[in-house]
């Protein structure tokens, strides 16, 4: 199945840094998305992005399908961002996903 | 739209009972739903696929009578964890993906079970 490697594992910024966390995939993939895992446990869909660029506020993707990678960036980071980040891969659409063991972010006031 | 629930969120049980958590997409219907676990500070691990009106396909090593899996309607799967124990303790989490829709995957809120 696939394999999917998230770096950093972990990351400190203070509030306003930006960041890009980065998320490689040992086989292509034709479903990916990228989730912000809360507190509480939920996943919260960031983007369903298997190719191209997205951005929403603060947040964009890029996932270079050819290449089997995905960029996650977070600009002037908030102290609400702080949390762990998934990527996760799938090989058709709809398919399961196979996750990242995550990035745990931590913005510092 | 894409809301999927799930219930109970939290749930403590004693050894040797069994648990039911239940899935719903509230807006979509979803022939298609996942089943993954976490532990603490680790990744997802998907345990099971349910399709709605046929049997659950399950990964390796997931034992099935362990965990029964139900997709009777579009809109529920449910999971039962049988003669809990406390190994079982864990946090279960379910997917769906909207039937005809593109292919994204939403997520429930995530059931804490916690095995005395």
């Amino acid at each position: 199945g696939i394999q999917v490697e998230q770096s950093p594992p972990d990351l400190i910024l203070q509030e306003g840094a930006n960041s890009t966390l980065r998320c490689n995939f040992s086989d292509s993939v034709n479903n990916l998305q990228w989730f912000h895992q809360n507190p509480w446990g939920q996943l919260i869909n960031l983007f369903y992005i298997p190719s191209g660029t997205k951005q929403n506020g603060r947040l964009s993707a890029t996932t270079v399908a050819t290449e089997r990678y995905s960029l996650l960036y977070i600009s002037s980071s908030q102290t609400t961002d702080s949390g762990v980040y998934f990527c996760a891969g799938g090989e058709t659409s709809g398919s399961r996903l196979t996750f990242g063991e995550g990035t745990q972010l931590t913005v510092n006031p | 739209g894409a809301v999927v629930s799930q219930h109970p969120s939290r749930v403590i049980c004693k050894s040797g009972t069994s648990v039911k958590i239940e899935c719903r997409s509230l807006d979509f219907q979803a022939t298609t739903m996942f089943w993954y676990r976490q532990f603490p500070k680790k990744s997802l691990m998907l345990m099971a696929t349910s399709n709605e009106g046929s049997k659950a396909t399950y990964e390796q090593g997931v034992e099935k009578d362990k965990f029964l899996i139900n997709h009777a309607s579009l809109t529920l799967s449910t999971l039962t964890v049988t003669s809990a124990h406390p190994e079982d303790s864990s946090f279960y989490i379910c997917s769906a993906v909207k039937t005809g829709g593109a292919g994204e995957l939403f997520f429930g809120e995530g059931s804490r079970l916690t095995v005395l």
